[in-house]
């Protein structure tokens, strides 16, 4: 099966410091979602491209995170500096043109912990 | 705008009973809808969707939903229960723009 790889599962880092985190979408997908899950917000849309041009990040607080796609088989999502707060589950999915009709396919998550 | 409610943050079914997991959504156009199923430590799992075929869909592991325009709900329902069903549901609605509003889910414990 076709599988969205997100790398790492787990991230254990001190306040302050870098975090990147990376998705693989599946091979022909052209549209990448990122998601942040937490137990009191839920699942938040943070940002989602298309054909690797961002179309959308207003779920993004814009002045610690970033996302972007050097190319069509990565995808990165930064954080600069982490804080407590930004401790949650990042969720990385993918999808084919007119994801509307086939729904997304969702990566195993990295689950940050940020102290 | 679009919305997505789902009754009962915690739903708990005895293995073998009807399991019912209730979606209501609000859409200013014709809705795609889909469940997806979250199990513990992995990402969601697309179960069924509704893209304006039948009203009746049907997805993997013995679920079902059905697509009520008048009632504009999309409840999920599985007829006998199983360990292997505990996990969190989510319901989600696309209205266009390929971006899907998800709601807050709902977590199914299932009962020996």
């Amino acid at each position: 099966d076709a599988r969205v790889t997100q790398t790492p599962r787990h991230k254990v880092t001190e306040m302050g410091q870098e975090v990147t985190m990376r998705c693989q979408p599946i091979l022909g997908h052209n549209t990448v979602f990122w998601y942040r899950q937490t137990m009191m917000q839920g699942l938040e849309l943070l940002a989602y491209f298309r054909n690797r041009a961002p179309l959308d990040d207003s779920g993004m607080p814009k002045d610690r995170f970033s996302a972007e796609m050097p190319d069509a088989t990565l995808a990165t999502l930064k954080i600069q500096p982490s804080e407590p707060r930004d401790s949650a589950v990042y969720f990385c999915a993918s999808g084919p043109s007119g994801t509307d009709l086939y729904g997304y396919t969702f990566g195993s998550g990295t689950r940050l912990t940020v102290v | 705008a679009q919305s997505v409610t789902q009754l009962g943050s915690h739903v708990s079914v005895s293995e073998g009973a009807l399991v019912l997991l209730r979606c209501n959504y609000s859409s200013s156009v014709p809705p795609y809808l889909f469940w997806y199923v979250q199990y513990p430590n992995q990402g969601l799992q697309l179960l069924l969707k509704y893209t304006s075929a039948a009203t009746l869909v049907k997805g993997i592991n013995g679920f079902e939903a059905e697509f009520k325009k008048s009632e504009t709900s999309f409840h999920l329902t599985k007829p006998s229960a199983h360990m292997s069903d505990a996990a969190e549901y989510f319901c989600a609605l696309s209205g266009g723009y390929q971006k899907v509003t998800f709601g807050t889910g709902t977590k199914l414990q299932v009962i020996p």
